[in-house]
């Protein structure tokens, strides 16, 4: 199985503060990769695909980048409703396999 | 508008099998390149990948689960199902469906949450 090292497991931003999460792939995925925003109580929601592509109606202040094994997750200038769990995924082979999370709380 | 919604038992014995279901619109899964994936989640916790199942019958399973998953479709009624056999405490989580396009996830169902107790 591919694994998908994510981080940090957690951190803090006060708000308009750019912010980055990580995600190591234990192979290559060829940018098949996802990052997912879930807020408290409610069920994930496709943030990012394709490692950079915005999906319709998230925010342009989300951004992702990265290529081989390492990408990342951009949030350029932190609000409120920003404050949730975020997960990438990779899709490049089965099992598809998610990264532990990334918990980032406003300061 | 795509939409999807898990149902299932809410309580399991231990060694019992799981069975849900997922109701969706807005696709079909007759129409080349759509799936059904199953996704699991404990509380607290992080996403593990279940099973997808495509519009050709097509399936994969997380092998972690080791042959205790099955996933089935009724293309007529909309709905996919998975079911878990011989669970135990380790499966209780929220249960999500999701459609799978070109391996994302675009759209999540609500998920249901399914306790094994004895």
């Amino acid at each position: 199985d591919i694994q998908m090292t994510q981080s940090p497991a957690s951190l803090s931003a006060s708000l308009g503060e750019t912010v980055s999460i990580e995600c190591l792939a234990s192979e290559g995925i060829s940018n098949d990769l996802a990052w997912y925003q879930q807020k408290s109580g409610k069920s994930p929601q496709l943030l990012i695909y394709a490692a950079s592509r915005l999906q319709d109606g998230v925010p342009s202040r989300f951004s992702g980048s990265g290529s081989g094994t390492r990408y990342s997750l951009k949030i350029s200038g932190m609000q409120p409703e920003d404050e949730a769990d975020y997960f990438c995924q990779q899709s490049y082979k089965y099992p598809n396999t998610f990264g532990a999370g990334t918990k980032l709380e406003l300061k | 508008q795509v939409t999807l919604k898990e149902s299932g038992p809410g309580i399991l014995q231990p060694s019992q099998t799981l069975s849900l279901t997922c109701t969706f619109s807005g696709f079909s899964l007759s129409t080349y390149g759509m799936g059904v994936g199953w996704i699991r989640q404990p509380s607290g916790k992080g996403l593990e990948w279940l099973a997808n199942i495509w519009w050709d019958d097509d399936k994969y399973y997380n092998p972690s689960l080791k042959n205790r998953l099955t996933i089935s479709k009724d293309t007529s009624n909309n709905q996919a199902f998975l079911k878990i056999t011989n669970v135990d405490t380790a499966d209780t989580a929220t249960y999500y469906c999701a459609r799978p396009a070109y391996g994302l996830l675009d759209y999540w169902g609500q998920g249901v949450m399914v306790t094994v107790s004895s």
